[in-house]
């Protein structure tokens, strides 16, 4: 199976800071990673395919890069909206495994 | 309305058997490969489940291989997860999710929560 590391586990900060998540494959998975977005209580919504490839509807605030192993995912002026937990998760072989998330919480 | 909607959730012993249903609206269902995914409480997401449109092919994690079956109805467009001999670490929170192009998990229901409890 293809393990997901993701870092940090959680982060704080502040309503228009950049914050930035990684995510490193075990095996090279190309760039078939998705990105999604947690709010609490709700189910995940995808907001990141193809490791950089944006969502319809989805803010340019929000931006994914990386391929092979080494992704990272940024949102550039962290509105209150945006605090939420994200995971990374690969489809390039099954089982599809997600990373263990990030929570982004507020400063 | 474009909506998901689990149901067939509730407390079950370990040992136990339960299907969860998956209502899909709003969608060309049978043109979609369909996924369920878990999450117990406070923990991350976990993948368990695809199958294709047509019904043809079946993928299973690990965990569950052997213990729940997924399947389909296109005529009612609805997806299914038959879940026997439960444990205690199913206990989760269960997820049907359309695959857009197999892989892209674009629409998710609410979520329909299964405890595993004597």
């Amino acid at each position: 199976d293809i393990r997901m590391t993701q870092s940090p586990s959680s982060l704080s900060a502040s309503v228009g800071d950049t914050v930035t998540i990684t995510c490193q494959a075990s095996q090279d998975i190309m760039n078939y990673l998705n990105w999604y977005q947690q709010k609490s209580g709700e189910a995940p919504k995808l907001l990141i395919s193809d490791a950089s490839s944006l969502e319809t509807g989805v803010p340019l605030r929000f931006s994914g890069s990386g391929s092979g192993t080494h992704f990272s995912f940024t949102i550039s002026s962290l509105q209150p909206e945006d605090f939420a937990t994200y995971y990374c998760q690969q489809f390039d072989n099954v089982p599809l495994t997600f990373g263990g998330g990030t929570k982004v919480e507020i400063k | 309305e474009v909506q998901l909607v689990e149901s067939g959730g509730g407390l079950v012993q370990p040992g136990g058997s339960l299907r969860l249903s998956c209502a899909a609206s709003g969608i060309s269902f049978p043109e979609y490969e369909m996924n369920w995914v878990r999450q117990a409480p406070g923990k991350g997401l976990e993948w368990i489940s695809f199958i294709t449109g047509p019904a043809t092919t079946m993928y299973y994690a690990d965990s569950v291989k052997g213990r729940f079956t997924i399947s389909r109805d296109n005529a009612r467009d609805s997806l299914y997860l038959q879940m026997n001999s439960l444990r205690t670490e199913d206990t989760a929170i269960y997820y049907c999710t359309r695959g857009r192009d197999n892989w892209y998990f674009d629409l998710w229901g609410r979520g329909t929560l299964v405890t595993v409890s004597s």
